[in-house]
């Protein structure tokens, strides 16, 4: 079982509607990202987050501690919003910054 | 662009060869984090470099070293190259461990014929 659990694999969407992805993780960890990436292979890191909740124009990552979970929310998606969108967790702390990755969620928003 | 420059961008060699991958942080950046990219794995964390020295290793092969320059850029060789280490490999910097921005490069793409 991997560490960091994502899903769904694979998301399709029709412009305007509200996106949920979510990921899970099974150890104790002291922060997670968000990151996007779009066909042609660049990533861009959406979110840092080790608790509480985040926003950033039509996006929103939320993150439950205790619960192990993370969700990542797109409000008002576009087709430009079509990416594959990958969680990845810090389980440790100080000047070692290890990063475990989920396998993605492919998100298509067609107009 | 994001900053952190990789070189290059496509590279296309033969099994058994050796290969250099470079990466600039972005500016004011000490922490340059390496990671592998493949279809059947997707993204691995390989090694991590702090103003210099190494902090953390991944699942980095022998065959792969890596390391930071006073300048603070860093390169990634990859020796005696078999078909599976055909990936993307990506760059990223932070201004240190755990600070708030994570800038990635574009992207390496390794071909291994």
């Amino acid at each position: 079982k991997n560490e960091v659990e994502q899903s769904p694999q694979n998301l399709t969407a029709q412009e305007g509607e509200f996106i949920t992805i979510n990921c899970s993780y099974s150890v104790g960890i002291s922060a997670l990202h968000w990151l996007q990436q779009h066909p042609g292979g660049g990533i861009v890191s959406l979110f840092m987050l080790s608790s509480g909740k985040k926003k950033h124009g039509r996006l929103i990552a939320t993150i439950n501690i205790q619960e192990k979970h993370s969700s990542l929310h797109i409000t008002a998606s576009h087709p430009r919003d079509s990416a594959v969108y990958i969680c990845a967790v810090l389980n440790s702390g100080g000047s070692n910054y290890k990063l475990t990755f989920g396998k993605g969620t492919l998100l298509t928003v067609n107009p | 662009d994001s900053g952190v420059t990789q070189t290059p961008k496509h590279l296309i060699t033969a099994t058994g060869q050796r290969v250099t991958l470079r990466c600039s942080p972005r500016s004011g950046d000490l922490s340059v984090y390496w990671y592998q990219q493949s279809l059947d794995q997707g993204l691995q964390f390989l090694i991590q470099y702090y103003n210099g020295e190494e902090r953390a290793k991944g699942n980095i092969l022998e065959r792969f070293s890596a390391q930071q320059f006073p300048d603070l850029h860093s390169e990634l060789n990859l020796s005696s190259l078999e078909l599976g280490d055909s990936a993307l490999y990506f760059c990223a910097s932070q201004e240190s461990p755990g600070a708030n921005v994570l800038t990635f490069g574009a992207g390496s793409r390794l071909t291994v014929l």
